[in-house]
Parts: C-alpha cells; structure tokens; sequence
C-alpha cells in the first residue's frame, strides 16, 4: 500500500481564496483524522470521521473550517475563506484495527 | 480533558543513550505511542505500548510505562546522528477514538 496519500503537498494562496486539501487513507482503515501543526500550538486534531461519519469536530477552529468524507476512500479538509492565520502544515491520518496511527506527508499551506 | 506533556528538547552525543519522557493526565489511558517526525515529512509510529505493560523493548528502543505516576519514557540506546528529529508521545482516549499528542520533543544528537 502507498500510505496515506495527501495533496497538495505545498499550497500557497492569498487571503480570502478558498482552499482545499485532499486525502486519501489507507485501504481498510475505518478511521480518519485531520491534524494541523504549528511552531505555536504544536499538533492540534481538527476532527476525525469513524467509516465516513464525522465523529468530533470539535477542534475545528470556526465555520470557516469544513470537512467531507463522501466514501471510504477521500477526504476533503476545505477553508473559506483563508487567512493568513491559516498557515501551517495539516496532516491527514488513518487508523487500522489495531488502533495503529499512519500518517501523510502533510499539506505545507501558506496565506499570504 | 486530556493533557499530554512533554519537554522541548534535548541534546546528547552520538552513541550516548537518550531518554524522552512524558507525562500525560487521562488515567484511562489505553494505548500509549511515540512518534518520531524527521523535517519536512509526516509523522512515523515508532512504538507503541498496551496500558497494562510496564515495559517494552524493540531493538535500540525502549518503553517504560508507570501508570501510577501517569509518566511515559522512550530510551534510545546508541542515539545516531540519524535519530535527530522530534519525538511525539500519544495516548487514545477511552473508546479507542481520538490520539491525544503531547507537544513534542526536538532531540538533537551532535557527533
């Protein structure tokens, strides 16, 4: 299997652009994770989807934030509009049933 | 809710040992994890450790676990240049939902 695959791998974009960010997980993990780091606040979950159902949303920061996951096999982490306070590195993660963690390469995004 | 903490860095020379440590406060804590994430890449399960182990040995690296005390190590013996890179440590919450991580630890290992 290839690992969690994420795209794009560096985004920059201008204040107020849309911006979406894609994942695909591993083959026949049931859970799914989106993550967003930066130097400040360290890894932060911004919520994770339990055989595509969205389970906690809790950590996205406002409802400028928005996240699908219309199958098993795609996500979509989606900002609209940015700002620059956006800008940090978002990781995208699965789950296999032995409750074992893999991670993406990660999305460098940058709001200028 | 769940804290998971850790210290910023650390600094040892090669072929000397390090220890990471982690405290962490959900004493239902089931699964326990280091991560280890090199620059510019994502993060890489290094080892992980079931709640009811005290210890955990896997080559170079070892895992101590004191429930009591909530604390978390990770001892990496012979540290290698290539062993620089920020080490996170993790716990699943009840229910096996989310992972909790702490907020990492650079190590840097100086030839």
């Amino acid at each position: 299997d290839a690992g969690v695959i994420q795209s794009p791998r560096h985004e920059v974009t201008e204040m107020g652009q849309e911006v979406t960010l894609r994942c695909k997980p591993i083959s026949g993990h049931n859970s799914l994770f989106w993550y967003r780091q930066t130097m400040m606040r360290g890894l932060e979950l911004l919520i994770y989807f339990n055989n595509n159902v969205p389970i906690d949303d809790s950590g996205m920061p406002e409802d400028r934030f928005s996240a699908k996951m219309p199958n098993a096999s795609f996500s979509t982490l989606k900002i609209q509009p940015s700002e620059p306070r956006d800008s940090a590195v978002y990781f995208c993660a699965s789950r296999d049933d032995n409750e074992k963690l893999f991670f993406g390469s990660g999305t460098q995004l940058s709001v200028l | 809710g769940e804290d998971v903490e850790q210290s910023l860095f650390l600094s040892v020379r090669e072929g000397d040992s390090s220890v990471i440590n982690c405290t962490y406060t959900d004493s239902s804590s089931t699964y326990l994890y280091w991560y280890k994430q090199e620059p510019g890449a994502g993060l890489q399960l290094l080892t992980y450790i079931f709640s009811n182990m005290d210890m955990k040995q896997d080559q170079r690296l070892t895992v101590l676990l004191n429930k009591k005390d909530k604390h978390l190590s990770l001892r990496i013996a012979d540290t290698q240049t290539g062993d620089s890179a920020i080490y996170f440590c993790a716990e699943t919450n009840t229910g096996f939902q989310k992972l909790v991580f702490g907020t990492g630890t650079r190590l840097l290992v100086s030839p």
